[in-house]
């Protein structure tokens, strides 16, 4: 079963503008990973953020994680054409049965129109 | 710094068949990765390795599923009695571990059932 649902679930911005998505996940969790997935290719792991953290950037990305709420969002600032792709976020448990496995969402598909 | 392969990167088959794909993890990984993805959806984990020893599977791998990772460095995955439902992207993934949670995953293997 999967463990984050993010949203939107489609997401059409123009060149330059910024995109955010956001997840939301059950069960508590050790990190959050996001990934990004080209049309009928395997998933690039993006940014990883600890439980412990709040906030994490990575260049153009940033990646902020509210436990409380059990929520992650992704920030692409100055989309290009080449960001085109699926998101998703993923979960990890950390700890007892399923401890190594990550949990996913159903995926963010963004587009960037030049 | 070679990623993770997969072979084949497409297979058609006829229901009933037998199909196996073999995954070649990044050499340094001991954490290896099986998870299955259809149309729309995120990834759903099947299964795990720590070097050659399966510590965790999926209630989604049913018993015409099974998975080996002989002396702990390629792994294969073997669907017998495919069915139509099985038609999906199968992607492995691997991970340092000793704390590095980030997966690496490979291209996948696209499975057409008719």
């Amino acid at each position: 079963s999967q463990q984050g649902e993010e949203d939107p679930q489609a997401l059409s911005i123009q060149e330059g503008e910024n995109a955010t998505m956001n997840c939301s996940y059950k069960t508590s969790i050790n990190n959050l990973q996001w990934y990004r997935q080209n049309s009928g290719r395997g998933l690039v792991h993006l940014i990883l953020i600890r439980s412990n953290e709040r906030e994490k950037h990575s260049g153009r990305l940033r990646v902020t994680l509210d436990t409380s709420k059990k929520s992650s969002s992704l920030l692409i600032t100055a989309s290009r054409a080449a960001d085109t792709a699926s998101y998703f976020c993923a979960t990890h448990s950390g700890s007892g049965a399923g401890s190594y496995q990550l949990t996913f969402g159903k995926g963010t598909k963004l587009s960037v129109i030049p | 710094d070679t990623g993770v392969s997969q072979d084949p990167r497409h297979k058609i088959t006829k229901r009933g068949q037998n199909v196996t794909f073999r995954c070649d993890p990044i050499s340094e990984h001991n954490r290896l990765y099986w998870y299955r993805q259809t149309l729309g959806q995120g990834p759903e984990f099947l299964t795990y390795f720590q070097n050659e020893a399966q510590l965790e599977k999926s209630r989604l791998l049913s018993d015409r599923f099974s998975a080996e990772r002989p002396k702990g460095s390629f792994s294969t995955l073997e669907i017998q009695r495919t069915e139509q439902g099985d038609s999906a992207m199968y992607l492995c993934a691997s991970s340092l571990g000793q704390g590095k949670n980030e997966q690496y995953f490979g291209p996948g293997t696209r499975l057409t059932v008719t």
